[in-house]
């Protein structure tokens, strides 16, 4: 697609629910990351994906959460048990590749989900 | 332990004025240093970045920002700014050499009035 696609944009569940969030990256994109962004701070990364291995997870906060991208393609992240401190906007980003030089590849980001938990 | 600091939660600056956004890092080696801004119920969108070379780098929508190794910062500016700039501004570094495992700042409110 023209762009980072993710669903759902909102999502509220109560606390102890498994939840499911999608990433549908920029086609041709294989680094693909998740980034959660809480109400007044910046971005914090979680975890990244060079084509259908995650390469780097941690930043992942417990074992609660889990991402997986089979295909390498979409990538969903998983999280079991929900807390009321997982709420944040959670965020997807891909760009063209990684390492070296393209370390300073531009990342797109989509616009979020918003998950609550009550 | 590698951080971005944005000291201002808020800057506001009239139509038609310069405006400065600030940042400093604490990275080792060599980062490669980002701007972002975040309108509402939007993903974060490219401004500009820094790697090597010219230490002032220009972007999108006549943005700006000038790295200063010695200061550790990377402050953005533009000349004249537009109602239109008003929006969230993010700063992040990358650790360099591998892959974007981005460091954000908390992030600056910019308010430009009429």
């Amino acid at each position: 697609g023209a762009g980072v696609s993710q669903t759902p944009s909102n999502k509220v569940t109560e606390k102890g629910k498994y939840v499911e969030l999608r990433c549908d990256p920029i086609s041709g994109h294989t680094a693909l990351y998740w980034y959660r962004q809480s109400l007044g701070q910046g971005p914090e990364f979680l975890i990244y994906f060079q084509g259908t291995g995650a390469a780097d997870d941690s930043g992942l906060p417990n074992d609660r959460f889990f991402a997986v991208r089979p295909e390498g393609s979409v990538s969903t992240l998983k999280i079991q048990r929900t807390e009321r401190g997982d709420s944040a906007v959670y965020l997807c980003a891909s760009s063209l590749t990684s390492g070296g030089i393209s370390g300073a590849n531009v990342l797109t980001f989509g616009a979020g989900s918003r998950l609550t938990v009550l | 332990a590698q951080s971005v600091a944005q000291p201002e939660d808020q800057v506001n600056v009239a139509e038609g004025n310069p405006l400065t956004v600030k940042c400093t890092y604490s990275v080792s080696g060599n980062p490669y240093l980002f701007w972002y801004v975040q309108y509402p119920n939007r993903g974060l969108q490219f401004l500009l970045k820094y790697i090597t070379g010219d230490n002032l780098v220009k972007g999108s929508y006549g943005f700006e920002a000038e790295f200063n190794k010695s200061q550790t910062s990377f402050h953005l500016k533009k000349p004249s700014a537009l109602v239109s700039d008003s929006a969230l501004y993010f700063c992040a570094v990358s650790p360099g050499g591998g892959y974007n495992k981005l460091i954000f700042g908390a992030g600056t409110r910019l308010a430009v009035h009429p």
